[in-house]
């Protein structure tokens, strides 16, 4: 099984551009989640899905969008990418019914760099 | 979102020596978890604790869920190289959300 996969591994963007990380999970988990990682900081929670066609915010969900056509992919959108918005990008899946239970499964982590 | 206090923010330890560390909220937590992270990887769970005053191993790591159930403990006994890295621990974000909040880590490095 490959588990949690992220594309692309790193992207360098300019200011205002927009881009789409992609998130894929071949383990069948209803529960996909977005998190951030800032040098110093821990991971914060962007957008969580419970399942496809259905997706929430998170603490920090300003300046991203995200949809869930699909149990399996879980996109997360920059529309117009900012520089505050360099960061670590991590997806992450759970075969729990939630996302504060169980384990979370994360990706390798896309690395972001707006200029 | 909660957050959590986690120190110490690094350790510096020679191979061998166990290795304490800790984690606090101000509110109180129903879960807590212990992630591991690899440099250039995302985070793997170690260890999760569900019931207050909960004592939980998995191999050379030990992990408490703090009778306040605003604390947590995790120490690793008699360290080796690839216990490097940065360990986090985790709780509910609370708030209505359904995700986790993290510390801000503990960044172990092991002297030969």
């Amino acid at each position: 099984n490959a588990g949690v996969t992220q594309t692309p591994k790193f992207q360098v963007l300019k200011t205002g551009q927009s881009m789409t990380l992609q998130c894929a999970q071949d383990m069948n988990h209803e529960y996909m989640s977005w998190y951030r990682q800032d040098p110093g900081m821990g991971l914060r929670l962007i957008h969580y899905s419970v399942g496809a066609g259905i997706t929430d915010q998170g603490e920090v969900p300003n300046g991203y969008n995200v949809s869930r056509s699909t149990t399996e992919d879980f996109p997360l959108r920059l529309l117009s990418a900012a520089p505050s918005q360099t960061s670590v990008y991590f997806c992450a899946s759970t075969r729990g019914l939630a996302g504060t239970a169980g384990e979370l499964f994360f990706g390798e982590g896309s690395r972001l760099t707006v200029l | 979102g909660q957050q959590l206090n986690q120190s110490p923010q690094s350790m510096f330890i020679q191979e061998g020596e166990d290795v304490s560390m800790n984690c606090t909220s101000s509110s109180i937590f129903n879960t807590w978890l212990w992630y591991k992270q690899d440099p250039g990887e995302g985070p793997v769970l170690l260890i999760a604790l569900y019931k207050a005053g909960e004592l939980t191993s998995n191999g050379r790591l030990t992990a408490q869920f703090g009778i306040t159930r605003k604390d947590s403990f995790l120490n690793i006994s008699a360290s080796i190289p690839s216990d490097v890295g940065i360990y986090f621990c985790a709780g509910p974000l609370g708030g209505g959300a359904d995700g986790l909040t993290f510390g801000k880590g503990t960044h172990l490095i092991i002297q030969p």
